[in-house]
């Protein structure tokens, strides 16, 4: 299994430039997230969905647009990119159900897409 | 906001020692995890306790957990070169689904 994967991994954008993070995982885990990564800040959750074809937002959503079509694939866009959304972003899942042992929210992650927006 | 915060934000000590980070959060919680990240790379899920548990262990590792005063400790016995990365420590006490982090504590340790 590869786990959690994420396209690409580096990518440097204009501002104003728009562009689209693919998250894709094999666990088949119900529960999918968006979080950046600045220094000295932790992560920060952007947004999740529950489910295919649910969405939600967390803590830092604005700029950001998400989508979940299908149950394996989680999309982070950014309809016009700006110099603050310069981070490392991460992608995780989880299984939504207490299963084998493991609690629910357990995460995991995928290796991040350092975005550098000039 | 966050809602956990680990303390200390840096530890530097040498290979053999033990290396002890701290968490304390805010609202009451289901259950806690610690999560290390290597440099640059993504985060890997240590060690979850919950919140009717007070004392965890895995291998090097021992978590506690105590809920009247909302803080949890991670311990790394006999610390190796290789456990130089970040910690942090996560709760859920915000919702079920969703995972709030703490800005971590970056371990390094020296040969």
């Amino acid at each position: 299994n590869a786990g959690v994967t994420q396209t690409p991994k580096f990518r440097v954008l204009k501002t104003g430039q728009s562009m689209t993070l693919l998250c894709a995982q094999d666990m088949n885990h119900e529960y999918m997230y968006w979080y950046r990564q600045d220094p000295g800040m932790g992560l920060r959750l952007i947004h999740y969905s529950v489910g295919e074809g649910t969405t939600a937002k967390g803590e830092v959503p604005d700029g950001y647009n998400v989508s979940r079509l299908k149950k394996q694939n989680f999309l982070l866009g950014l309809e016009s990119a700006a110099p603050s959304q310069t981070s490392v972003y991460f992608c995780a899942s989880s299984s939504g159900s207490g299963t084998s042992g493991r609690a629910f929210n357990e995460q995991f992650f995928g290796p991040g897409t350092r975005l550098t927006v000039l | 906001s966050q809602q956990g915060e680990e303390d200390p934000q840096a530890l530097s000590i040498q290979e053999g020692e033990n290396a002890t980070m701290n968490c304390s959060y805010k609202t009451s919680i289901n259950n806690l995890q610690w999560y290390r990240q290597n440099s640059g790379r993504g985060l890997v899920h240590l060690i979850l306790i919950r919140s009717n548990e007070r004392e965890k262990h895995s291998g090097r590792l021992r978590v506690t957990l105590d809920t009247s005063k909302k803080s949890s400790s991670l311990l790394i016995t006999a610390s190796r070169a290789a456990d130089t990365a970040s910690y942090f420590c996560a709760t859920d006490g915000e919702g079920y689904s969703t995972l709030t982090f703490g800005k971590g504590t970056m371990l390094l340790v020296s040969p």
